[in-house]
């Protein structure tokens, strides 16, 4: 899978719109764009994903470039709970290992 | 509720011994992964399995066994644990490859 690039870390405040940026530039055609986030001591969470169009689901929304190189998470109204770090992967589907691989991540403080 | 079960939570155990962390799912889901996740290194993917009785090498599956004899569990055994086993550990499941993973509480396991 290709490899992306984001931020170590952003700041919000709470009830304020959070744009997440995430560069893909080597993304291939078939690779998915996933968001997973992952809450102080818990496991990752599925949030949204993608192929070229724009995504909306009740977490949030997924907006792709339209060369497909970056897409951005938006949080619409970022809560306390909020707070997480947030992974962009990419998957092709002929990833039989079924792997998500999990990079740095960028990491969503929220103040109240 | 739909969920990912994980047992033990938390584990100290010394080198050598034996021991098995279980993880259940009640989704009916094919698809069920092993992650690790150390600091620095992000998670990595231990073995997977793709059906019953259908299991394989991830990234980093050396030390580690599985098994899948029922569709809902998927143990992750340490036949002879070392330090550098000492980690926070996810199972994982999903429908299909492509699908979003639901991912289990974590166990933290300590290997002295």
């Amino acid at each position: 899978d290709a490899k992306t690039t984001q931020p170590n870390s952003m700041e919000s405040n709470e009830e304020e719109p959070v744009h997440l940026p995430c560069n893909h530039s080597t993304i291939s055609g078939t690779d998915y764009i996933h968001w997973y986030r992952q809450l102080p001591s818990q496991g990752p969470e599925y949030v949204i994903h993608g192929l070229t169009s724009n995504v909306n689901n009740r977490m949030a929304s997924l907006a792709i470039a339209e060369d497909r190189k970056s897409s951005t998470l938006i949080l619409h109204r970022a809560t306390l709970r909020d707070a997480a770090v947030y992974y962009c992967i990419l998957r092709d589907l002929s990833n039989a290992g079924n792997m998500l691989t999990f990079g740095g991540g960028t990491r969503l403080m929220v103040k109240p | 509720e739909a969920q990912v079960t994980q047992n033990p939570r938390y584990l100290i155990t010394v080198t050598g011994k034996k021991l098995t962390v279980t993880c259940s799912q009640n989704m009916n889901h094919e698809y069920m992964s092993w992650y690790r996740q150390d600091p620095g290194l992000g998670l990595r993917q231990i073995y997977y399995s793709m059906n019953v009785e259908v299991t394989d090498k991830g990234d980093v599956p050396e030390g580690y066994k599985v098994s899948r004899k029922e569709k809902r569990n998927f143990p992750l055994i340490l036949e002879s644990p070392s330090p550098n086993q000492t980690s926070l550990y996810f199972c994982a499941s999903n429908r299909g490859t492509g699908n979003e993973q639901f991912f289990g509480p974590g166990t933290r396991l300590t290997v002295l």
